[in-house]
């Protein structure tokens, strides 16, 4: 089942724009993950952002993190066609025993940059 | 440089047939994963190994097997191809909180 909902299902911006994705979840988390897919790849892991933080930087990345929410945001700033790509967020979610380690997936955004 | 291999990356198989697709890593990773990627439903879970002689099932995993039998390897096979397993495969491998993906197999099951 999905944990992680990401919002918009797909978004288009000119290059130099601002691009902001959203990920909502339900349960109580470890972290949340960031990854892009550029088309036929596999996924490529970004930011990751623990339960105690509310944002962090990388690069051109910013990720925010509402834990009373459940809800985080990944931006990228003056954006390039190069970062056209399907981003999904994952929830590390707080579990014990079998399944500590399982990262549950989004549908994902699916970014388009126009040059 | 440490990586994840998947082979093949494309596969064309017949109903009915047996089908192993290969995921070899080269980080030591003891945590092993296997997806499938599908339009509309994102990454899903199918089996997942937490180290040699582990395996656990997935959301998805009926149909599908796994073993371990050493830290870098973690064959997935479909016991009896069908249709509805035509998909993209993910392999995974993880440290302590990132997973590294493989390349992916395009599966076709006709």
């Amino acid at each position: 089942s999905q944990q992680g909902e990401e919002d918009p299902q797909a978004l288009s911006i000119q290059e130099g724009e601002n691009a902001t994705m959203n990920c909502s979840y339900k349960t109580s988390i470890n972290n949340l993950q960031w990854y892009r897919q550029n088309s036929g790849r596999g996924l490529v892991h970004l930011i990751l952002i623990r339960s105690n933080e509310r944002e962090k930087h990388s690069g051109r990345l910013r990720v925010t993190l509402d834990t009373s929410k459940k809800s985080s945001s990944l931006l990228i700033t003056a954006s390039r066609a190069a970062d056209t790509a399907s981003y999904f967020c994952a929830t590390d979610a707080k579990r014990s025993g079998a399944g500590s380690y399982q990262l549950t997936f989004g549908k994902g955004t699916k970014l388009s940059v126009i040059p | 440089d440490a990586e994840i291999t998947q082979s093949p990356r494309h596969k064309i198989t017949e109903t009915g047939r047996q089908v192993t697709l290969a995921c070899h890593q080269t980080w030591n990773h003891n945590n092993m994963f296997w997806y499938r990627q599908d339009l509309g439903h994102g990454l899903r879970l199918i089996h997942y190994s937490y180290g040699v002689h582990d395996t656990n099932k997935g959301e998805v995993s009926d149909g599908y097997s796994v073993s371990r039998s050493n830290t870098e390897d973690l064959p997935l096979t479909l016991e009896s191809a069908a249709s509805s397993q035509t998909s993209v495969y993910f392999c995974a491998s993880r440290d302590t909180d990132t997973q590294y993906f493989g390349p992916g197999t395009r599966l076709t099951v006709l």
